[in-house]
């Protein structure tokens, strides 16, 4: 039973526009969600959080915003770039007790 | 600052053969996980050490697998003996606390045939 879905297996985007990945959860207990950027032949990389108290993070190019009524959060990448081409995968945990990862969204930036 | 760091990064045996991955995490980190990750699938998580005591083993299967942290530094991971379908990329990875965000190993690809 998969607690964290990303829906999307792939997405493409022009080099300069907006990507968004989107994750969706079951759980109402997680509180604290995670994303992480992964290339080939390396282990995933932290790249921003979120804890359930706030709707928004930005970090650079990085924002992820989280709805808790719909349990739903997403990734948005402004502007995106060819080095941003990676899988990523959202997390979620409750308390930090024990992450769940989603299966991940291959992103293509197109130069 | 090195990484995590994990050994060997490719391995493959025939089935009902023992294997063992090595795990060394940042300096510093209590805490320890190993995960596996199936293709196409995200990290699912096999167990967590804080310090030397595993506190989340619930989804290791013990019957073929084991895990150590002696020391509460580096650690191994066992699979004896190896089915078919243990065929996958473990992950090591560790975080300063087990409230922080953890930092991935580049994995140990495990091809059983």
């Amino acid at each position: 039973d998969q607690q964290v879905k990303q829906n999307s297996p792939s997405l493409s985007v022009q080099e300069g526009r907006i990507s968004i990945l989107n994750c969706d959860y079951t759980n109402s207990m997680f509180d604290y969600f995670l994303w992480y950027k992964k290339y080939p032949a390396e282990g995933p990389t932290f790249l921003i959080s979120i804890s359930s108290i706030k709707d928004k993070n930005e970090d650079g190019r990085f924002t992820v915003f989280l709805n808790k009524s719909a349990k739903h959060l997403s990734l948005h990448i402004v502007p995106s770039q060819p080095g941003d081409s990676a899988v990523y995968f959202c997390a979620a945990s409750e308390n930090f007790n024990k992450f769940y990862f989603g299966s991940g969204t291959k992103l293509n930036v197109k130069p | 600052e090195a990484g995590v760091v994990q050994s060997p990064r490719y391995k493959i045996i025939e089935k009902k053969q023992p294997v063992a991955f090595w795990c060394n995490p940042i300096s510093g980190h209590n805490t320890l996980y190993w995960y596996l990750q199936n293709l196409g699938q995200g990290p699912e998580l096999l167990i967590r050490y804080e310090n030397e005591e595993a506190v989340d083993d619930s989804q290791l299967p013990k019957d073929r697998f084991s895990a150590e942290r002696l020391k509460g530094v580096d650690s191994t991971l066992k699979i004896q003996p190896a089915e078919l379908g243990d065929s996958a990329v473990y992950l090591c990875a560790s975080s300063l606390a087990s409230n922080t965000e953890a930092f991935f190993g580049q994995g140990t690809r495990l091809t059983v045939v």
